[in-house]
């Protein structure tokens, strides 16, 4: 069984820039939820996809936004990037019939906005 | 709302020592609550969760915890701590609108002493 991988682990940017972070859910998951954690903060929900749309989505601006793939790997795309987006990025993958919410996260994404 | 609160940023303990990690809940309903580990520079890892049925859950590396509704807690406890237990903690609970996401708590870092 394969987990949740993310790619990338580390990345830099600057101010303005556009990022596009990767996940690639576990086996026999269909629904990919992102995480934004700040340094010394809990993971914060972003959004949610399931069979490819948005289902659900936090207290998040417009220049984040997502993309599921039918084979249910997803990307989460932040334009205009600011200071404060310098965070750990988490994917989760889970079942979505399953209504016990338990999730599987990967390792993240390590962004950092110069 | 639901949320869930961590009132310790830090709990110390020494090896073979029991062990507790606070957290408290607020939703309107039946929660879904849940405690997560996270290790330096990796994502989160499941510990357990509580649906229904026992308020005493058993869950991974010998950790349980304890529902008490007329509390509305959600302390996550161990009868001997381990020097590898030392990490962050998360309690969260899901969000009841159906997204199946989580809400999570600020975190509370364990350092288990030698």
């Amino acid at each position: 069984e394969t987990g949740v991988t993310q790619s990338p682990t580390h990345l830099i940017k600057t101010r303005g820039q556009q990022v596009t972070l990767r996940c690639s859910s576990q086996s026999g998951h269909n629904t990919v939820s992102w995480y934004q954690q700040a340094l010394g903060q809990g993971p914060q929900f972003i959004f949610q996809y399931y069979r490819e749309e948005e289902n659900g989505r936090g207290n998040f601006p417009p220049r984040f936004s997502g993309l599921q793939f039918p084979n249910y790997s997803s990307e989460l795309n932040v334009n205009a990037l600011e200071l404060d987006d310098s965070a750990l990025y988490l994917c989760a993958s889970s079942s979505f019939s399953g209504a016990t919410g338990e999730l599987f996260f990967g390792e993240g994404s390590r962004l950092t906005v110069l | 709302a639901q949320s869930v609160a961590q009132p310790e940023d830090q709990v110390n303990v020494a090896e073979g020592n029991p062990l507790t990690v606070k957290c408290t809940y607020s939703v309107s309903g039946n929660p879904y609550l849940f405690w997560y580990v996270q290790y330096p520079n990796r994502g989160l890892q499941f510990l357990l969760k509580y649906i229904t049925g026992d308020n005493l859950v058993k869950g991974s590396y010998g950790f349980e915890a304890e529902f008490n509704k007329s509390q509305t807690s959600f302390h996550l406890k161990k009868p001997s701590a381990l020097v590898s237990d030392s990490a962050l903690y998360f309690c969260a609970v899901r969000d009841q609108t159906g997204a199946n996401n989580l809400f999570f708590g600020t975190g509370t870092r364990l350092t288990v002493i030698p």
